[in-house]
């Protein structure tokens, strides 16, 4: 059972914005940063969006991330269908010693 | 360039303890703000993070599997290893070894490894 929640699935049509949903607590997404990892079947989890806004360099400016309280959101505009992947969100939980919570996991297809 | 690798075994019986070594290269670990993590994947499931070794030598575990792991780090090989007591099949999956930048952000993550539980 993930801490965070994320809907297990997404679609959308070539061009369109999808977002993803992760929706946290207080002690994680409400006082620290949130991370996004795209993956793809059968490879190893790549950043994507880090500190909730920040784009690694050679991630397109199509992906973006935002936070609103205990909730953050990952923007995907101008879909393309290799963005066909899952996606994770991640943060810092500060309870009991502090520890690294994930999501779900949202699979999104690119009809 | 900054890489890791998983090693160990690929089949662990069940109650056994499994070793897992992470080699690095490209980077040092006393580094202030980086960190070693183990974070693994059951088959068609989400990541779930495990445990961290920081640069300054504190480690941090998943408070649900805390009582089962160890995380330590040989410095003379540049490599961080995870030990977990009492293995059970639910543990099968893909084993990763991830670095975290001063900017806390999974980075790097090194091809992982599949670990199999089974008698």
């Amino acid at each position: 059972q993930a801490v965070l929640t994320q809907p297990p699935s997404v679609s959308g049509t070539p061009g369109q914005r999808v977002t993803i949903s992760c929706s946290g607590s207080s002690s994680n997404i409400g006082d620290n940063y949130v991370f996004w990892y795209q993956q793809f079947p059968g490879t190893a989890p790549k950043l994507l969006i880090y500190r909730s806004d920040r784009r690694p360099s050679g991630v397109p400016d199509r992906f973006s991330g935002s936070t609103s309280g205990t909730s953050a959101s990952l923007a995907i505009s101008g879909l393309r269908s290799e963005d066909e992947a899952d996606y994770y969100c991640a943060a810092w939980d500060d309870s009991l010693s502090g520890f690294w919570v994930f999501g779900g996991g949202t699979k999104l297809t690119v009809l | 360039q900054v890489t890791l690798r998983e090693s160990g075994p690929a089949l662990v019986e069940p109650k056994e303890t499994l070793t897992l070594t992470c080699t690095f290269s490209g980077f040092l670990l006393s580094t202030s703000g980086v960190s070693v993590s183990w974070i693994r994947q059951p088959p068609g499931k989400a990541l779930e993070w495990l445990a961290r070794f920081d640069w300054d030598d504190e480690t941090f575990y998943s408070p649900s599997l805390k009582t089962r792991l160890t995380i330590s780090k040989d410095t003379s090989k540049s490599q961080v290893v995870l030990r977990m007591t009492k293995m059970d099949p639910v543990d099968t999956g893909t084993y990763y070894c991830v670095r975290t930048n001063d900017l806390d952000a999974f980075d790097v993550w090194g091809q992982g490894t599949m670990v199999t539980v089974a008698s």
